[in-house]
């Protein structure tokens, strides 16, 4: 799982509740990603920054936001507008200028109830 | 939006014999990738193959990319137990440059002691 910290590994939540998720990097990569992954299925992109200060949003951004206010970190809220929150969420980073090749946590279950 | 597809979905093969897992693609490619997924864990990056390049080895890996029918497959040789995960294609889109990679469904590989 490299330089890449979430936490915490489960999560659970009542309905209604805004969650924040926390991912951490020591790698200086300029570049962090976030992904939902739900059972059987491939990773889908939520949010990412390429720099500090400045996010895009993914292919399913709708009920999250994030912030990027440090070059380390990029924490993921799951608003209570995401109609289903219950998903692995996973963070990546990128070195920027380098190859595609991204650098995963071992992410978080979210269980929301 | 899922890019690729992976073939097959799930594939059990008994210890020591090769795996071969195929990807297919939509669109036009800066590269592709190929991820591991153990278990509830984070992706492990395995290789990287750019779209003027047909094939490559690292290990007991070996990938081809066939551009004109936007296709790729996976050769793992002599297969062991810890090769037991999902594995993922993730294609770099022309256009994004590095920025952002789309990733299929994968395949649950299990190797049968």
């Amino acid at each position: 799982d490299g330089g890449i910290t979430q936490s915490p590994k489960y999560l659970f939540r009542k309905e209604g509740q805004n969650v924040t998720l926390s991912c951490e990097q020591n790698l200086n990569h300029d570049a962090m990603y976030w992904y939902r992954q739900d059972p059987g299925q491939g990773l889908r992109l939520i949010y990412y920054s390429q720099i500090v200060n400045d996010f895009q949003k993914g292919d399913i951004a709708e009920g999250y936001s994030v912030s990027r206010e440090k070059k380390e970190s990029f924490p993921l809220t799951v608003t209570s507008a995401q109609k289903n929150p219950t998903a692995f969420y996973l963070c990546a980073s990128r070195k920027s200028g380098a190859t595609d090749t991204q650098y995963f946590g071992p992410g978080t279950r979210l269980t929301v109830l | 939006s899922q890019q690729g597809e992976e073939d097959p979905q799930a594939l059990s093969i008994q210890e020591g014999e090769n795996a071969t897992m195929n990807c297919s693609y939509k669109t036009s490619i800066n590269n592709l990738q190929w991820y591991r997924q153990n278990s509830g864990r984070g992706l492990v990056h395995l290789i990287l193959i750019r779209s003027n390049e047909r094939e490559k080895h690292s290990g007991r890996l070996r990938v081809t990319l066939d551009t004109s029918k936007k296709s790729s497959s996976l050769l793992i040789t002599a297969s062991r137990a810890a090769d037991t995960a999902s594995y993922f294609c993730a294609t770099s889109p022309p256009n994004f440059g590095n920025e952002k990679l789309t990733f299929g469904t994968g395949t649950r590989l299990t190797i049968i002691p």
